[in-house]
């Protein structure tokens, strides 16, 4: 069965960096696009972004620029997110999401359990 | 970017009560949208894609219909699993946008 399995929550201090891992299992990563997607405390979702699992191109959503980078190690099928520069406000749960396309993309069908991000002194 | 406006954010509701969302979109998006639940703690779940096709396994009180700008989610007879947030997800475009969530509590 499908699965998107992601690390663990992390405490870290403003200025660091973190990096967020997401396997995918009982399917080939490479066969469908990734997302990342944003909840902060008490709010709703919001897409990072995408990465192509074929080529490792990614795509940021406006916001997500230049502290964010996706990145893929397939012979691990694993998928990955780093957030550098930390601030207060990327304190939030992060989950990775698989796009399901047929013809076109129609909805993220699976999701990570998600991994929350504390950032603070 | 497209935006989507969830309507109402917050609903009280009975078990048993039959309960309509509504998600506008401020262009046309066909039928490239999709509902999600989510629980408190726990990652979104795909119910519906498409505007109308039910995922495998989501029961079928759930039903959405809808295309163009406005589409609406309804479960027929609402149960105690269903308390819970409920999004829509714009996929006709990038930035791939979300509603702003409806919560459902009991009433």
């Amino acid at each position: 069965q499908v699965q998107l399995v992601q690390s663990g929550s992390e405490l870290k201090k403003p200025g660091a960096s973190v990096k967020v891992s997401c396997k995918a299992s009982g399917y080939t990563l490479t066969t469908y696009a990734m997302n990342w997607v944003r909840q902060a405390p008490g709010q709703g979702l919001e897409w990072m972004g995408w990465i192509n699992t074929n080529t490792g191109n990614p795509t940021y959503a406006q916001g997500f620029t230049g502290r964010f980078v996706f990145s893929l190690d397939t012979s691990v099928s694993t998928a990955f997110l780093q957030i550098n520069s930390l601030k207060a406000e990327d304190t939030a749960v992060y989950y990775c999401a698989r796009t399901y396309c047929g013809a076109d993309c129609y909805a993220f069908d699976f999701w990570g359990q998600g991994t929350m991000i504390t950032v603070s002194s | 970017d497209i935006q989507l406006t969830q309507s109402p954010s917050f609903l009280s509701a009975s078990v048993g009560d039959r309960v309509t969302i509504t998600c506008r979109a401020s262009q046309g998006i066909s039928s490239y949208l999709a509902w999600y639940q989510q629980k408190p703690g726990k990652a979104p779940k795909l119910l519906i894609y498409v505007a109308s096709t039910l995922q495998s396994g989501v029961p079928s009180r759930f039903s959405g219909s809808g295309s163009g700008t406005e589409f609406t989610l309804t479960i027929s007879s609402l149960q105690p699993e269903d308390f819970a947030t409920y999004y829509c997800q714009q996929l006709n475009e990038y930035p791939r946008t979300f509603g702003q969530g409806t919560k459902v509590e009991i009433k």
